[in-house]
């Protein structure tokens, strides 16, 4: 039991760049959900889903894309990354709407340079 | 605007001794709270919560207190421990709201032995 893993852990690069952060659990949980970390702000949520074929827009959603075409996987895309975007990124997941149920990856550092 | 805030960004405290950590918010439809604890190149990880119904929760020796006139909590750790060192993250989140978290900025904790 993995848990909640995020792939890749580290990644750089440069202004204009796409790429795709993946996040896979194994907990069969229906609630995924994407926050971005920076100094001095906490945690803020970009997207969510609550189940396989949803998504909705979090707090600061700009510049982001997600899908959740299996229910196990929840992708974050940066269609044309900004240096705005350098920050850690984590995932969780929960098996319900309850908040104390979720569960934490342990981040992706993305520089953008 | 800053929903919930945590304006200590550090916090010192002798092994043994008592840590309290602040947490102050400002939306009153928030009915449960939140701390979650997180050591550096990991994902955050649940610690305690509390429903806006009780002013009280304890486990072991955590405690996290709630105010709900001065829209305050606190959590109180005690004793301190060197193992206790680590980021807190005050969050937030009300009825419905798709378990969605706000959190505050994060107080690092140092408990030196």
């Amino acid at each position: 039991n993995a848990g909640v893993t995020q792939t890749p852990k580290f990644r750089v690069l440069k202004t204009g760049q796409s790429m795709t952060l993946l996040c896979a659990q194994d907990m069969n949980h229906e609630y995924m959900y994407w926050y971005r970390q920076d100094p001095g702000m906490g945690l803020r949520l970009i997207h969510y889903s609550v189940g396989e074929g949803t998504t909705a827009k979090g707090e600061v959603p700009d510049g982001y894309n997600v899908s959740r075409l299996k229910k196990q996987n929840f992708l974050l895309g940066l269609e044309s990354a900004a240096p705005s975007q350098t920050s850690v990124y984590f995932c969780a997941s929960s098996y319900s709407e309850s908040a104390d149920t979720q569960y934490f990856g342990p981040g992706t550092r993305l520089t953008v340079l | 605007d800053q929903q919930v805030k945590q304006n200590s960004p550090s916090l010192s405290v002798q092994e043994g001794r008592i840590s309290i950590l602040n947490c102050d918010y400002t939306n009153s439809m928030f009915d449960y709270f939140l701390w979650y604890k997180k050591y550096p190149a990991e994902g955050p990880t649940f610690l305690i919560s509390i429903s806006s119904i009780k002013d009280k929760n304890e486990d072991g020796r955590f405690t996290v207190f709630l105010n709900k006139s001065a829209k305050h909590l606190s959590l109180h750790i005690v004793p301190s421990q060197p193992g206790d060192s680590a980021v807190y993250f005050c969050a937030a989140s009300y009825s419905g709201n798709t378990g969605k978290l706000i959190f505050g900025q994060g107080t690092t904790l140092q408990v030196k032995p």
